[in-house]
């Protein structure tokens, strides 16, 4: 969808090594929300932003942080990659009662 | 917290057919959305429908159709007049509580055959 878009693409990464990952939005969007999918669980919540400065953790928090410092940019960061975090990764936005616009994903693999 | 299942890990029909995928969902809230999202092999997530919960009234795009029954917390999706291009993987999801956090269930894939 033109109104976000997620950056990288494709990733891969070596054990233990920093990565982030970027969403950036164009619909001036309150809310924006990290998911991750993997196979037989569907897609899992991460951490989530209701406003600049402001966020809260989701289900599957644990080896993750973000940050907002502007509205439009939403940052993930794995500390420390591992295995376990190879993943596709998903952004997605949302203004209430409008609807979920979600990003064309990351696909991560941790080596 | 809110929990959804879709106990249909797989389904198969047959084009132009008509196939009901089931999701059913477990919340306090009084106030809340469903979804139902199609992922193609491309992975990007397309809003297939949506249902406000206040909505008695079943939502319909289409050949797409619910079948929202409140009390017994479900919410099924029909497609109708199946076609090669809905074979995918479709998620249902609730959308509601505080900061309107989706949650999602585990998926169904979806097969057509011509």
């Amino acid at each position: 969808d033109a109104g976000i878009t997620q950056s990288p693409r494709h990733k891969v990464t070596e054990t233990g090594t920093p990565v982030t990952l970027r969403c950036h939005q164009t619909e001036n969007h309150r809310y924006m929300y990290w998911y991750r999918q993997d196979p037989g669980h569907g897609l899992r919540l991460i951490h989530y932003s209701y406003g600049v400065k402001d966020t809260d953790k989701g289900e599957v928090s644990d080896g993750y942080s973000v940050s907002r410092s502007k509205t439009e940019d939403f940052l993930l960061t794995l500390e420390s990659a591992t295995s376990s975090q190879t993943s596709v990764y998903f952004c997605a936005i949302s203004e209430l009662r409008v609807g979920y616009t979600f990003g064309s994903g990351t696909r991560l693999t941790v080596v | 917290a809110q929990t959804v299942t879709q106990s249909q890990p797989e389904m198969s029909v047959q084009e132009a057919e008509t196939v009901t995928l089931s999701c059913t969902y477990d919340t306090s809230e009084s106030d809340y959305y469903l979804f139902w999202y199609k992922q193609p092999p491309s992975r990007q997530m397309i809003l297939v429908i949506r249902q406000e919960a206040y909505k008695q009234q079943n939502a319909t795009e289409n050949r797409f159709s619910v079948n929202f029954q409140k009390a017994a917390k479900s919410f099924s999706l029909k497609i109708s007049d199946s076609q090669l291009g809905d074979a995918a993987m479709y998620f249902c999801a609730f959308g509601g509580g505080s900061n309107y956090k989706l949650t999602f269930g585990k998926g169904t894939l979806l097969t057509v055959n011509p």
